[in-house]
């Protein structure tokens, strides 16, 4: 079957702006992640959704983030006024279930650049 | 706090040498380890994973890792690199119950030379 996908692939936008990621699990995963990957830096933990329970919101780095995921399809991550500093690269995992032994299956990631 | 290190930014290699990947990881009970591999313009692919048992650990592509609890590492092996193993690695470490993270190393660049 067809693996995670992110849209778009690359976001150009300007400082203030609001943008909105979205990413399509693979059919089925009840756990759906997301982070982000600052140029030459390793993965940083920004929010995880598992079925119908509350997500964990702990990864993310202000206010300015929201990330919604309508029953355990499609999620948004919402980015208001957007600072050069969120420029990254945003990628979404999913996994068939919780627990830390579940493999994630990545997405190609959204490329985000705020000027 | 867990943690996962990941040494060496970048690595070149000959191709047909074998590959060591560091990794050791800070984590207060047994840890789900993961390594990845980053291909240029592509997403992140598992290459292996340990849960319990043997330590060490098969994957794909002719990858290996072998977990030391002494040592708290979880270091990558390939015996003969090739061209196409070029691109970034990232350890992990799976941990907590309910609300689930996974904590990424930094990377490690790996360059294959002919």
């Amino acid at each position: 079957g067809a693996g995670v996908s992110q849209s778009p692939s690359n976001k150009v936008t300007e400082k203030g702006k609001d943008v909105e990621l979205r990413c399509d699990p693979i059919s089925g995963h009840t756990a759906l992640y997301w982070y982000r990957q600052r140029l030459g830096q390793g993965l940083e933990f920004l929010i995880y959704f598992q079925g119908n329970s509350a997500p964990d919101k702990s990864g993310l780095p202000s206010d300015r983030f929201s990330a919604e995921r309508t029953g355990e399809s499609v999620s948004t991550l919402t980015i208001q006024r957007t600072q050069q500093e969120d420029s990254a690269v945003y990628l979404c995992a999913s996994s068939r279930t919780t627990g830390a032994q579940e493999t994630q299956y990545f997405g190609p990631g959204t490329r985000l650049l705020v000027l | 706090a867990q943690s996962v290190t990941q040494p060496d930014i970048h690595i070149t290699v000959s191709e047909g040498a074998s590959l060591e990947l560091r990794c050791n990881y800070s984590y207060g009970a047994t840890p789900y380890l993961f390594w990845y591999v980053q291909s240029p313009g592509q997403g992140l692919q598992l290459l292996l994973k340990y849960f319990s048992g043997d330590t060490l650990v098969q994957g794909i592509k002719g990858f290996e890792a072998e977990f030391k609890r002494s040592q708290s590492s979880f270091n990558l092996r390939k015996p003969s690199v090739h061209w196409s193993d070029a691109a970034e690695y990232f350890c992990a470490v799976g941990a907590g119950t309910g609300g689930f993270k996974t904590i990424f190393g930094a990377g490690t660049r790996l360059f294959v030379k002919a």
